[in-house]
């Protein structure tokens, strides 16, 4: 599985947007993107995930570059409730198995 | 729909006892994978099982750990002998079987041992 950066620690006021970059500019061409998160001692939680198309759902937003090398977490109205590590993974589906790489991930403060 | 079970939620052994953690997949999933978290770093994955099959054990320690995934019942992470080392959060997650959202994985709340 291809190698994700991602900042240490970023802060977002709350109400406005949170932008999570990711770098993962060593991507294959069959490998998806994930974000996960974890909130303070709370088992991680499923975000969102794509492939090379922008993706929406309730939670978020995934941007992917057209090269694939980075792709952006939005969040469009932090809450304090958002405050949390998010993890951004790059992984080849192989049928049902899915052993899933965390790194460091990048700590979200929002500030009220 | 109930989301990953795991118990206890909170587990304290001391030095040499045995530990064991259980974990209750989602309904309909098949796939059962154990993470470990120290504290202040990321999850570490451990093992990932399917019902009676251990299919990648690579994360484990070689000594004192074991898993399993009965037929019946839930996943359970052994742990013998524990040390202080082995204090650290123990996550579950489980995902469905091949096939469409296949490629989500669900966690538990953890497990969070403490040896004294």
């Amino acid at each position: 599985d291809a190698k994700t950066t991602q900042p240490t620690s970023m802060d977002c006021a709350e109400g406005r947007a949170a932008n999570l970059p990711c770098n993962h500019s060593t991507i294959s061409g069959n490998e998806y993107v994930y974000w996960y998160r974890q909130i303070h001692s709370q088992g991680p939680q499923y975000i969102i995930h794509g492939l090379k198309n922008n993706e929406t759902n309730e939670m978020a937003s995934l941007i992917i570059t057209e090269d694939r090398k980075s792709s952006t977490l939005i969040l469009p109205h932090a809450t304090l409730r958002d405050t949390a590590v998010y993890y951004c993974i790059v992984r080849r589906p192989s049928g049902g198995y899915q052993k899933v790489t965390f790194g460091t991930g990048t700590k979200l403060q929002v500030i009220p | 729909n109930a989301g990953v079970m795991q118990n206890p939620r909170h587990l304290v052994r001391r030095r040499g006892q045995e530990a064991r953690l259980r974990c209750s997949p989602m309904k309909g999933h098949s796939h059962v994978y154990w993470y470990r978290q120290l504290p202040e770093e990321g999850l570490k994955f451990m093992v990932y099982l399917q019902k009676e099959n251990i299919i990648d054990e690579s994360g484990m320690p070689k000594e004192r750990f074991s898993a399993e995934f009965p037929k019946e019942g839930p996943s359970i992470l052994r742990i013998q002998q524990v040390v202080r080392g082995d204090s650290a959060a123990y996550f579950c997650a489980s995902s469905p079987p091949s096939g469409i959202n296949s490629y989500e994985q669900y966690f538990g709340p953890g497990t969070r041992l403490t040896v004294t």
